[in-house]
């Protein structure tokens, strides 16, 4: 397995439409998180998925965002009605206790 | 509220020359510390993961140290490469196995050829 894999890397839609994004974790790695990333900031974490239990959520993930991990195999982030403030990177990292965190190249998504 | 802080915001150095770019954090109850490396756009490429245990950590021309009493990390680079310019980040483990990361705002840096 090549590392983390995230699918679409660019995405711009238009305010109110929905996007979904996905993640494809090293294989062997049972936990899955998703970070965001805003320009000149550190990633911030979003939600976390040990197998496909999604486990913990952080204040940043609105309603209008939702995380599942059917299977415990790859992982969806959507995003309803999006809002200009949710331009960002997304960014996803899976776990191992060798590494620790291995991440993907993200998704950057740009609303107009 | 547990935080992680970065100095300097930017550095540029000339290539060649040995660096230490600076990670603090505010709560010295860690499980690990992990530094990455982000070119513009992309994501992240772990460099060195230090456990509590440890410290520092080795690889190639990186070396990674850990001072939790004072709640230090330095990364220090020798002989800087152009190829080193990129965005640092510092990001700490406070939940254990299971704990997800907390970053600082990363340190970017430029070597001059």
């Amino acid at each position: 397995d090549t590392g983390v894999s995230q699918n679409p890397r660019h995405k711009i839609t238009k305010r109110g439409q929905n996007v979904t994004f996905r993640c494809d974790p090293i294989s062997e790695h049972n936990r899955l998180y998703w970070y965001r990333q805003t320009l000149g900031q550190g990633p911030e974490f979003l939600t976390y998925f040990q197998n496909e239990a999604q486990l913990e959520k952080s204040r940043l993930l609105s309603d209008r965002f939702s995380a599942e991990r059917p299977k415990g195999s790859f992982s969806t982030l959507e995003i309803q009605r999006t809002e200009q403030g949710d331009s960002a990177m997304y960014l996803c990292a899976s776990w191992g206790i060798r590494y620790g965190y291995t991440f993907g190249s993200g998704t950057r998504l740009t609303v107009v | 509220k547990q935080e992680v802080t970065q100095i300097p915001a930017a550095l540029s150095v000339p290539e060649g020359e040995n660096l230490v770019l600076n990670c603090s954090f505010t709560d010295s109850a860690i499980y690990n510390l992990q530094w990455f490396r982000q070119d513009p756009g992309k994501g992240l490429t772990s460099l060195l993961l230090i456990q509590s245990s440890q410290r520092e950590q080795t690889s190639g021309r990186l070396n990674a140290s850990l001072d939790k009493s004072s709640g230090r990390s330095t990364l220090y680079i020798a002989a800087s490469q152009p190829g080193d310019s990129a965005t640092y980040l510092c990001a700490v483990n406070y939940g254990g196995s299971q704990g997800n990361l907390i970053f600082g705002k990363g340190t970017k840096l430029s070597v001059k050829p």
